[in-house]
């Protein structure tokens, strides 16, 4: 158990709709960073927060979105779902704004756009 | 376009054989590089972030070396066990803070 929790585990909804996905990090850990693992591509960087600002983006779609709130748990948003959508997102946490460091990963959800 | 490249895709070796991966990366705009062991149905586990040139890295039978100036890096398995059997990531980090995977070196060790 990394100490990163992930909700929900699973989530299973139509084309079109909006979905959040929670994260929450390790305690004392100020970094999250959002990962997607879809059956075609391998794991895929989506963004980094710190201490509740945007540090660094990756190949994340104009249609997700996410966010780190005050208490440092973070949510990412997928908007006008589609079927390729369908992935595994991880979460992951590390103590410091830079990641030249250890990042502990959650358990992941996994989300199925029908 | 950054790319990482790990070889072989996919392993198999008996118990006890020393196996060892590579993870080929751009060798420019390196900023760090991780390794990462991820078994079926869990999530990633960190095993190593190295930073500098011709660092060296161990833990337990596991063991690292990085490589930046010509852009590789090599994990080492001493005498492999079954429950070694995973997927084996490297993680490519730029300077500005974003992360490439590789597609991983898939592991089967045979008892």
């Amino acid at each position: 158990d990394s100490g990163v929790t992930q909700t929900p585990k699973h989530l299973i909804t139509a084309t079109g709709q909006r979905v959040t996905l929670r994260c929450s990090p390790r305690s004392g850990d100020l970094s999250v960073y959002w990962y997607q693992q879809s059956l075609d591509q391998g794991l895929q960087f989506l963004i980094h927060y710190y201490n509740g600002e945007e540090r660094a983006k990756g190949n994340i779609l104009e249609r997700f979105s996410a966010q780190q709130f005050p208490d440092l748990h973070s949510e990412l948003n997928l908007s006008s779902l589609e079927l390729g959508d369908s992935a595994l997102y991880f979460c992951a946490s590390s103590v410091q704004e830079i990641s030249r460091e250890t990042q502990y990963f959650g358990p992941g959800t996994r989300l199925l756009v029908l | 376009i950054l790319n990482v490249e790990q070889s072989p895709q996919s392993l198999h070796v008996q118990e006890g054989d020393s196996t060892n991966f590579t993870c080929s990366f751009p060798s420019s705009n390196f900023y760090a590089l991780h390794w990462y062991r991820w078994e079926t149905a869990k999530s990633p586990e960190a095993l190593f972030v190295m930073t500098l040139n011709g660092d060296e890295k161990k833990k337990g039978r596991i063991s690292a070396t990085l490589n930046t100036k010509e852009g590789y890096s090599y994990l080492y398995i001493k005498g492999s066990q079954p429950e070694d059997s995973a997927t084996y990531l490297c993680a490519f980090e730029t300077g500005g803070f974003k992360t490439i995977f590789g597609a991983g070196t898939r592991l089967f060790v045979k008892a």
